[in-house]
């Protein structure tokens, strides 16, 4: 089945710790995302990539990073910088034609205390 | 800049009653409109797309007609399911594809039996 994975679905971590989110898609999408939702804000954007080796900032960018080494991958690491780093973060891809519409995966939902 | 506003939850309804969940947006460009369902503890999943104006987006009994001259793209259901409770997103990509989607807040809808 064709599909995004992300993996851990539940993290816990100390305040002051870095951690990475796993995001993989098998849906030959160029194009990957990084999205945060916290109740009652929505989706807001963290990074995202059109092409491998190549990323762009969203809206709340900082305390995170991103790598894009493969087509398939686009890990997410929350640094220590992240003054709030407690949310679901959602991965997402789409292909680079078309309506730009998205597939996401199930999320992760990390906690730090 | 651009932007997706939706009608604030949450809306409860009995088994079987209309549904008219509001979306309207504001974007420089001719955007595609997306609407988007949350169960709980999941991920978003694509409920319906309008590509351009007059299209009318369908699926499992939701419908979504995108009027550009009220820039609405209002979730509509003439019979609605206890299983139909979620989370409803509308969404608007306005550029090329593999550029992120914006948002609107989501609304919640509990449906009882």
């Amino acid at each position: 089945d064709g599909g995004i994975t992300q993996s851990p679905k539940y993290l816990f971590r100390k305040e002051g710790q870095n951690v990475t989110l796993s995001c993989e898609q098998n849906l030959n999408h160029d194009a990957m995302y990084w999205y945060r939702q916290d109740p009652g804000q929505g989706l807001r954007l963290i990074y995202y990539s059109q092409i491998v080796n190549d990323f762009q900032k969203g809206d709340i960018a900082e305390g995170y990073s991103v790598s894009r080494e493969k087509k398939e991958s686009f890990p997410l690491t929350v640094t220590s910088a992240q003054k709030n780093p407690t949310a679901f973060y959602l991965c997402a891809s789409s292909p680079r034609t078309g309506s730009n519409e998205q597939y996401f995966g199930p999320g992760t939902r990390l906690t730090v205390t | 800049g651009d932007s997706v506003t939706q009608m604030e939850g949450p809306v409860t309804l009995s088994e079987e009653a209309f549904l008219t969940i509001n979306c309207t947006y504001t974007a420089t460009g001719y955007p595609s409109l997306f609407w988007y369902v949350q169960y709980p503890g999941e991920g978003l999943q694509l409920l319906l797309k309008a590509t351009k104006a007059d299209d009318k987006g369908s699926n499992k009994g939701f419908e979504a007609t995108y009027r550009k001259e009220t820039t609405s793209f209002h979730l509509e259901k003439g019979s609605v399911q206890v299983s139909d409770s979620a989370v409803y997103f509308c969404a608007l990509s306005d550029t090329q594809a593999g550029t992120a989607l914006i948002f609107g807040k989501g609304t919640t809808l509990s449906v009882s039996s």
